[in-house]
């Protein structure tokens, strides 16, 4: 069955330290990927997405995501987080192909501490 | 630019009821799916619709059913509650289905607590 996995599910970081989540899929072919992320009080919304092209992908708020297709993976990165960073973080992929439907991982709660 | 609306935002039922969900996506936009959002299943998508015709489905049972007006706006029902269907559900718009444009603008959510 298709799935994504968030390896982490509860990150703490201290801020200006160097953030990776990490995010795998488990479909064959051609897949759409996507970051959304939900801060406190606030819908989710989109963070980045890849669909082709350059496997290095910028977001927002200085995001960026690396497709590696050898290792079905599509993680999550910044630099040096900050503390308006603390927020839960979704990764999402769907099939390329026809009869596409989002399929989503469990999400990895985010703090950053000031 | 208003964006997307869901009402009610809680409501509480008991098992065996029904209940009604509304979502007015942002204007112009004509896609809206529904997800159902639970801490140990996570987000799990429901169904979408598109120009008022169900465009793709997951994997729910046939008490989960929905609908599209003219105006966009949609709403979802689940008849014959059951403990389980405690969620948040959320609903996301986008200007022609996600899968072109790469975003979905979500709602706030309706939680839903089934007792």
């Amino acid at each position: 069955a298709q799935s994504v996995s968030q390896h982490n599910h509860h990150v703490i970081l201290s801020e200006a330290a160097s953030l990776e989540l990490g995010c795998n899929y488990s479909y064959g072919g051609t897949v759409n990927l996507f970051w959304y992320v939900q801060y406190p009080g606030q819908h989710l919304q989109l963070l980045l997405k890849y669909f082709s092209g350059d496997p290095l992908v910028k977001g927002i708020k200085g995001f960026e995501a690396e497709f590696i297709k050898s290792k079905f993976s599509f993680n999550l990165r910044k630099p040096s987080v900050q503390w308006s960073d603390t927020a839960e973080y979704f990764c999402a992929a769907e099939n390329a192909g026809n009869n596409r439907k989002l399929i989503w991982g469990l999400g990895t709660s985010l703090a950053v501490n000031p | 630019k208003a964006g997307v609306t869901q009402t009610p935002r809680y409501l509480i039922k008991t098992r065996g009821q029904q209940v009604t969900l509304s979502c007015s996506p942002i204007s112009g936009h004509r896609s809206v799916s529904w997800y159902q959002q639970t801490p140990g299943q996570g987000l799990q998508f429901l169904f979408e619709y598109f120009s008022e015709t169900q465009r793709n489905k997951g994997n729910f049972p046939g008490r989960f059913s929905g609908r599209q007006f003219s105006n966009s706006r949609s709403e979802m029902n689940v008849s014959t509650l059951e403990l389980g269907d405690s969620a948040l559900y959320l609903c996301a718009s986008s200007l022609v289905g996600h899968s072109n444009t790469g975003e979905l603008f979500f709602g706030e959510g309706s939680r839903l607590t089934v007792l």
